[in-house]
């Protein structure tokens, strides 16, 4: 399809391991946002890509964060040593250039047991 | 970081009923936008709104941007079932006009 895609959807983790997170943006769009929501919460704001540059990480919580674009697409966060307090939904949304729409994929579920 | 205020947190209301939420702000937007979530999914822009007094409708739905540019609300007529879900108003502001803020969402129930 034309949408954003992410994977996996569901990723169940044990504490401490590491995970990647991977959203595939819509062909062209060139940014690139990551969010997090927690079970019932508004969306907090991780970090964003224009291109494959991130001019604001100031969302990402923790240094055990990060993220990487590659080839102005595809996009993948890595969480380092996962807490269980990591345990949300992690969404990535593109749009065509910052000031436009964006579209979101249907998130990664993790749960840090 | 910042956040908009957004009411009520939650509504429960009978099918066929009119719905009405609205979004504050402390500073001024140049924009606002109304998503809507479904479960297991990402959010779905509904409306957009460009200019302080804009008034927006997408079928059922209507949305305004408020005269002040600190506030949007969102009305939903004649409600039906599928329109359960979560609403989300978020907005930019003049001073960072990339990032989003968002609200923390209403929740809506409708039965049937």
């Amino acid at each position: 399809g034309a949408g954003v895609s992410q994977s996996p959807s569901n990723k169940v983790t044990e504490k401490g391991k590491d995970v990647e997170l991977r959203c595939d943006p819509i062909s062209g769009h060139t940014a690139l946002y990551w969010y997090r929501q927690s079970l019932g919460q508004g969306l907090e704001f991780l970090i964003y890509f224009q291109g494959n540059s991130a001019p604001d990480k100031s969302g990402l919580p923790s240094d055990r964060f990060s993220a990487e674009r590659t080839g102005g697409s595809v996009s993948t966060l890595t969480i380092q040593r996962t807490q269980q307090e990591d345990s949300a939904v992690y969404l990535c949304a593109s749009s065509l250039s910052a000031t436009d729409t964006q579209y979101f994929g249907p998130g990664t579920r993790l749960t840090v047991l | 970081g910042q956040q908009l205020n957004q009411s009520p947190q939650s509504m429960f209301i009978q099918e066929g009923e009119d719905v009405s939420m609205n979004c504050t702000s402390s500073s001024i937007f140049n924009t606002w936008l109304w998503y809507k979530q479904d479960p297991g999914e990402g959010p779905v822009l509904l409306i957009a709104l460009y200019k302080a007094g804009e008034l927006t409708s997408n079928g059922r739905l209507t949305a305004q941007f408020g005269i002040t540019r600190k506030d949007s609300f969102l009305n939903i007529s004649a409600s039906i079932p599928s329109d359960v879900g979560i609403y989300f108003c978020a907005g930019r502001n003049a001073g960072n006009n990339r990032k989003l803020i968002w609200g923390l969402g209403t929740s809506l129930a409708v039965n049937p």
